[in-house]
């Protein structure tokens, strides 16, 4: 089975903190992406890759940047928190044909805070 | 570009009835188009998906959804519910060039009581 984990589970921080998620998987997928999800808005991309060092903006990237040095490996920065930035932040990935056809394989979430 | 609505954001239903979830997209282009579930404190998981051929497809725990090209929709369906089935059902699109990009419903929160 695929499996995709995301390193934490719920975070809290202080608004101005710098803000890492992690996000891993283990099926050799290309295709990586982070989604935000809010109540009443579902789910709204807001970066994704199709390669290592690859990244393109998807719907909502203002405020956030991301990282891949390795293709198991995406990550989510919030350069400063701000509290309108807490959500949940769910990675996703895909193979090449998934990244065609957008079948996707989820972590459990990050659930963050921002005070 | 695409879009996705979802005309029911909660649906209460008592356990052993039917249940239909709506789901209605726009797009220029053709598109692929799945259900995912999400139960309390979990990711998305793929209930089921279309991507071409039979518009009746059926997917995972006995749910199946029907696409309707001329009314641009692919309504969820299950003829018979369980408490167990209680979670949130997000529909989502992918258009044939957008590289595997999914469009998000709003989503709908399926209660199933006793």
């Amino acid at each position: 089975d695929v499996k995709v984990t995301q390193s934490s589970r719920y975070l809290v921080k202080r608004t101005g903190e710098k803000v890492f998620l992690e996000c891993v998987q283990d099926m050799d997928h290309e295709n990586m992406f982070w989604y935000r999800q809010d109540p009443g808005l579902g789910l709204r991309l807001i970066y994704f890759s199709y390669d290592v060092k690859m990244k393109e903006k998807g719907d909502i990237p203002e405020g956030y940047s991301v990282s891949r040095e390795k293709k198991e490996r995406f990550s989510l920065i919030l350069e400063s928190a701000s509290t309108n930035q807490t959500s949940m932040y769910l990675c996703a990935s895909s193979s090449r044909t998934g990244g065609i056809t957008g079948e996707l394989f989820f972590g459990e979430g990050s659930r963050l805070t921002v005070l | 570009a695409q879009s996705v609505t979802q005309l029911d954001s909660q649906v209460p239903v008592f356990e052993e009835a039917p249940v239909e979830l709506r789901c209605n997209y726009s797009s220029s282009v053709s598109v692929y188009l799945f259900w995912y579930v999400q139960y309390p404190n979990q990711g998305l998981q793929l209930l089921l998906k279309y991507l071409s051929g039979s518009t009746l497809v059926k997917g995972i725990n006995g749910f199946e959804a029907e696409f309707n090209k001329s009314q641009t929709s692919f309504h969820l369906r299950k003829p018979s519910v369980h408490i167990s089935d209680t979670a949130e059902y997000f529909c989502a699109v992918s258009a044939y060039n957008q590289g595997g990009k999914l469009i998000f419903g709003q989503g709908t929160e399926l209660s199933v009581k006793p």
